[in-house]
C-alpha cells in the first residue's frame, strides 16, 4: 500500500540556520504530494502543494519540489525563524481519496 | 466561518464506555475524515467519507463506527472505550477532485482536535 517516510525528530537548529526535513514516498499512480504543518495545541494546516513532477510548492519562505524520479518531497528553508518551531507532515495524496500522512518531524528552533 | 469544528475538546471515559465525537463543517465539503494522533504514529486515518451516505475504512477502522447522515457532518463512535483509544482525534474535510485539484486528493481543512482518555 501507499506509505511515506520522513526523517526522525526532533530537529533542533538555531535561527537562521538552513533546514531540509526529508520525504520519500511509495504511491500508485501520480499523486499530488502535500507538507502539512501542526503548531502548538492545533490542527494540522496546509503548508505547500506540488501537483505534478518537477513542481514546486512554496509557502512562508519553505519550498519543496516534486521528485518523480527519487519519489522525494523534500522541505527547505534558507533562513528558519523561532516561529517555525511545530511539527511538519508529508502526504501524499493518491486518486483514492485517502490520504496517508508521514509520523511527522518535530521541529525546535533556538532563537 | 467556523471551517471545522469537533465537539466535545476533551473527554475522559472508562473501559467499556461508549460515546460519539461529532465533527461539522460549513465549507459545503464533500470529503471528510477522521484521523488519530498518537505520540511517534503521526497522523492515521480511522475512516472517511466521499459523500452523504457513504463511509470507508482507513488504515486503524477497528473499534470505531461512523455515519455521514448529513452532507456537513461527520460522526465518530466508540461503542465500548478501550484504553488504546486514548488518543488526539482530528476531523478533517476537503472538496471532491471534480472541484479541487486535477490529480489526488485536495486542500484538507482540519478541526483543532478533541483529546480522549480511556481510564
Amino acid at each position: 500500500g501507499d506509505s511515506v517516510t520522513q526523517m526522525e525528530g526532533p530537529v533542533t537548529l538555531s535561527e537562521e540556520a538552513f533546514l531540509t526535513i526529508n520525504c520519500t514516498y511509495t504511491a500508485t499512480g501520480y499523486p499530488s504530494l502535500f507538507w502539512y504543518v501542526q503548531y502548538p495545541g492545533e490542527g494540522l494546516q496546509l503548508l505547500l502543494k506540488a501537483t505534478k513532477a518537477d513542481d514546486k510548492g512554496s509557502n512562508k519562505g519553505f519550498e519543496a519540489t516534486y521528485r518523480k524520479e527519487t519519489t522525494s518531497f523534500h522541505l527547505e528553508k534558507g533562513s528558519v525563524q523561532v516561529s517555525d518551531s511545530a511539527v511538519y507532515f508529508c502526504a501524499p495524496s493518491n486518486r483514492d481519496d485517502k490520504i496517508i500522512f508521514g509520523k511527522g518531524t518535530r521541529l525546535h528552533i533556538l532563537p | 466561518n467556523a471551517g471545522v469544528t469537533q465537539t466535545p475538546k476533551f473527554r475522559v471515559l472508562k473501559t467499556g464506555q461508549s460515546m460519539t465525537l461529532l465533527c461539522a463543517q460549513d465549507m459545503n465539503h464533500e470529503y471528510m475524515y477522521w484521523y488519530r494522533q498518537d505520540p511517534g504514529m503521526g497522523l492515521r486515518l480511522i475512516h472517511y467519507s466521499v459523500g452523504e451516505g457513504t463511509t470507508a475504512k482507513g488504515e486503524v477502522p477497528d473499534g470505531y463506527n461512523v455515519s455521514r447522515l448529513k452532507k456537513q457532518n461527520f460522526l465518530l463512535g466508540l461503542e465500548s472505550a478501550a484504553p488504546s483509544q486514548t488518543s488526539v482525534y482530528f476531523c478533517a474535510s476537503s472538496y471532491s477532485k471534480r472541484r479541487g485539484s486535477l490529480t489526488g486528493a485536495n486542500v484538507l481543512t482540519f478541526g483543532a482536535g478533541s483529546r480522549l482518555t480511556v481510564l
